[in-house]
């Protein structure tokens, strides 16, 4: 499989907190994009960083990747409550394959 | 912004019967659609690509007679899950491209009885 791994599995943190999440994955990438997914609810499009690029940040979020070791974290800075939700990570290979992690549950206390 | 919506969100139904499931893109079209499935607590697992006017592409160990894809137009691709088991029970995902970008549908949530 080429799935990703994610850790932690699940992280629980206090509103305020910074939550750092990260991702790995097995081969070569064109991009790599995360996703929230509030439960029971379709994915929503977070942030895309390119292979050739080593960090992005969009609001409260910041995004690095290093290919050479073949990862990427998700840094979300002063959590809210709001921010509780499952994160994704998704490795895109080729035009149409996007391969996904397995998956961070945040939970952030109020 | 791109959207893509689903119907219907949830469905439950008995063992053996068939069950269509469909994902249009609103205000764009989309050449290609992705069906994934996604089991509680579990990651999303690509089940298919879903293209206009041409055969859907199977990934490997998804039964193609029993997971129906159609990508009659630019907008609208359906799953069918046909005779369904209560195994089948899952939240189905589909998604379309903009750019690079996936936008997903919110999911249908099939429960077979």
């Amino acid at each position: 499989s080429q799935q990703g791994e994610e850790d932690p599995q699940a992280l629980s943190i206090q509103e305020g907190e910074n939550a750092t999440m990260n991702c790995s994955y097995k081969t070569s990438i064109n991009n790599l994009q995360w996703y929230r997914q509030n439960s029971g609810r379709g994915l929503v499009h977070l942030i895309l960083i390119r292979s050739n690029e080593r960090e992005k940040h969009s609001g409260r979020l910041r995004v690095t990747l290093d290919t050479s070791k073949k990862s990427s974290s998700l840094l979300i800075t002063a959590s809210r409550a709001a921010d509780t939700a499952s994160y994704f990570c998704a490795a895109q290979t080729g035009a149409n394959n996007l391969f996904f992690g397995t998956g961070t549950r945040l939970t952030v206390i109020p | 912004g791109a959207v893509v919506s689903q119907h219907p969100s949830w469905v439950i139904c008995k063992s053996g019967t068939s069950v269509k499931i469909e994902c249009r893109s609103l205000d764009f079209q989309a050449t290609t659609m992705f069906w994934y499935r996604q089991f509680p607590k579990q990651s999303l697992m690509l089940m298919a690509t879903s293209n206009e006017g041409s055969k859907a592409t199977y990934e490997q160990g998804v039964e193609k007679d029993k997971f129906l894809i159609n990508h009659a137009s630019l907008t609208l691709s359906t799953l069918t899950v046909t005779s369904a088991h209560p195994e089948d029970s899952s939240f189905y995902i589909c998604s379309a491209r903009v750019s690079s970008v996936s936008i997903f549908g919110p999911g249908t949530r099939l429960t077979v009885l």
